[in-house]
């Protein structure tokens, strides 16, 4: 069972920073955790992936916890371009990739 | 920036006819995905396509549902008879296939919008 858990929603303020909760508690050795995002009205869109270190991006950071059960996406200075549903998702490695979407966490920005 | 492009934005159709959804996927990349998503409700995956032929394919993905690279650019999804339940955004996405799947980044058309009537 390759199933994450979010919040189902958060809040967040314009310009401050937005940390997004995603735990994959049954996770293995080589899956994957990749984010994706879909803004109202559009396709998925990557965010960012890693396997057991913390990674950077121009979006985004994503934190992985050292036992891998949990990470957290970082969104340095939400801005309300940043309202959208923020998928966490596992691949399973090995597998060939599909990516299973959940419900995810809605997030909405304040201005 | 290369990106997924899906034709038509929008597709109505009447319950039973057929329908082909078109997607031209990144030049570069290998792995072809369908997903679709019914409204209000969550992405769900429907098939992957390597090599021109099906790598992996949902319970959604029936015998009504079939897939093409008829040529070296379009990847198609046909639904031979929709059915009212068929209503939903799909969505293309392709990848360019690194050997560790985990790893691929997908990335995705604006959808097609498709209304059964």
């Amino acid at each position: 069972d390759a199933k994450t858990t979010q919040p189902n929603s958060m809040e967040s303020n314009e310009e401050e920073p937005v940390h997004l909760p995603c735990n994959h508690s049954t996770i293995s050795g080589t899956d994957y955790i990749h984010w994706y995002r879909q803004l109202p009205s559009q396709g998925p869109e990557y965010v960012i992936h890693g396997l057991t270190s913390n990674v950077n991006n121009r979006m985004a950071s994503l934190a992985i916890a050292e036992d891998r059960k949990s990470s957290t996406l970082i969104l340095h200075r939400a801005t309300l371009r940043d309202a959208a549903v923020y998928y966490c998702i596992r691949i399973i490695g090995g597998s060939q990739g599909n990516l299973i979407f959940g419900k995810g966490t809605k997030l909405s920005v304040k201005p | 920036e290369p990106e997924v492009t899906q034709t038509p934005s929008h597709q109505v159709t009447q319950m039973g006819q057929e329908v082909i959804l078109r997607c031209v996927p990144i030049s570069n990349h290998l792995y072809f995905y369908w997903y679709r998503q019914i409204l209000g409700q969550k992405v769900e995956f429907l098939v992957s396509f390597y090599n021109n032929e099906i790598s992996e394919k949902s319970e959604i993905f029936d015998d009504q549902f079939s897939v093409e690279r008829p040529d070296g650019s379009n990847f198609t999804l046909k639904i031979r008879s929709t059915k009212l339940e068929d209503s939903a955004m799909y969505f293309c996405a392709s990848t360019p296939g690194l050997s560790q799947r985990a790893k691929n980044i997908q990335y995705f058309g604006a959808g097609t919008r498709l209304s059964v009537l």
